[in-house]
């Protein structure tokens, strides 16, 4: 079946460094990838967003390309700000099934 | 803005009581969806909803039932509750033919607590 494995946190960083979460995933046919982002005592929110191989999302200064040769959507982000501590869940999505979720990653960022 | 609502957002109860959590949404989509989500962060599908009059069982047993009698309304009911059932509880929608280009819009989620 489909499954998304990401980097487990929490990952710690100073403001203004460079931020890359690991995102691999495992699926038929040719899913779509998404990143989201949970802010504390929020719902997710859909960050980026790459449908096709080759595909780079890209938001709030965050990316992703969509890497089928290596089955990978790896967030970056150049220069990290404290606004963007929050919980980042990479998933799958693929036919008519449920997304696809992985286990999520704990961002801090300090100042 | 939200389009998709969740009520209330923290809730208290006692240990055996029967609760609801409210979720509805505007967009008119089909397809709606319960996880649950542990203090890991990790999220359990426990419900879903592919449209009215249709529920399927998620990954996680769950101890929770749901209905779906309105498009936009997608209750989820504990008839009595324990403490293991403290955690987020978080629903989400998505319109059938744009899921895999657009995801799932997710409310704010419900903070239970069973004491």
């Amino acid at each position: 079946g489909n499954s998304v494995t990401q980097m487990e946190g929490p990952v710690t960083l100073s403001e203004e460094a460079f931020l890359t979460i690991n995102c691999t995933y495992t699926a038929t046919g040719y899913p779509s990838l998404f990143w989201y982002v949970q802010y504390p005592g929020e719902g997710l929110q859909l960050l980026l967003k790459a449908t096709k191989a080759d595909d780079k999302g890209s938001n709030k200064g965050f990316e992703a390309t969509y890497r089928k040769e290596t089955t990978s959507f790896h967030l970056e982000k150049g220069s990290v700000q404290v606004s963007d501590s929050a919980v980042y869940f990479c998933a799958l999505a693929s036919g008519n099934t449920p997304l696809v979720f992985g286990k999520g990653t704990r961002l801090s960022v300090i100042a | 803005e939200a389009d998709i609502y969740q009520t209330p957002r923290y809730l208290v109860i006692g240990t055996g009581k029967k609760i609801t959590l409210e979720c509805s949404q505007t967009m008119g989509h089909d397809k709606m969806y319960w996880y649950q989500q542990d203090p890991g962060m990790e999220l359990h599908l426990i419900h879903y909803s592919y449209g009215v009059n249709s529920t399927e069982k998620g990954d996680l047993s769950s101890e929770s039932t749901v209905s779906r009698i309105r498009t936009e309304h997608f209750p989820l009911t504990l008839e009595s509750a324990r403490p293991s059932h403290t955690s987020q509880y978080l629903c989400a929608s998505s319109d059938p033919s744009r899921t895999n280009n657009y995801g799932y819009t997710f409310g704010s989620g419900t903070r239970l607590t069973v004491v």
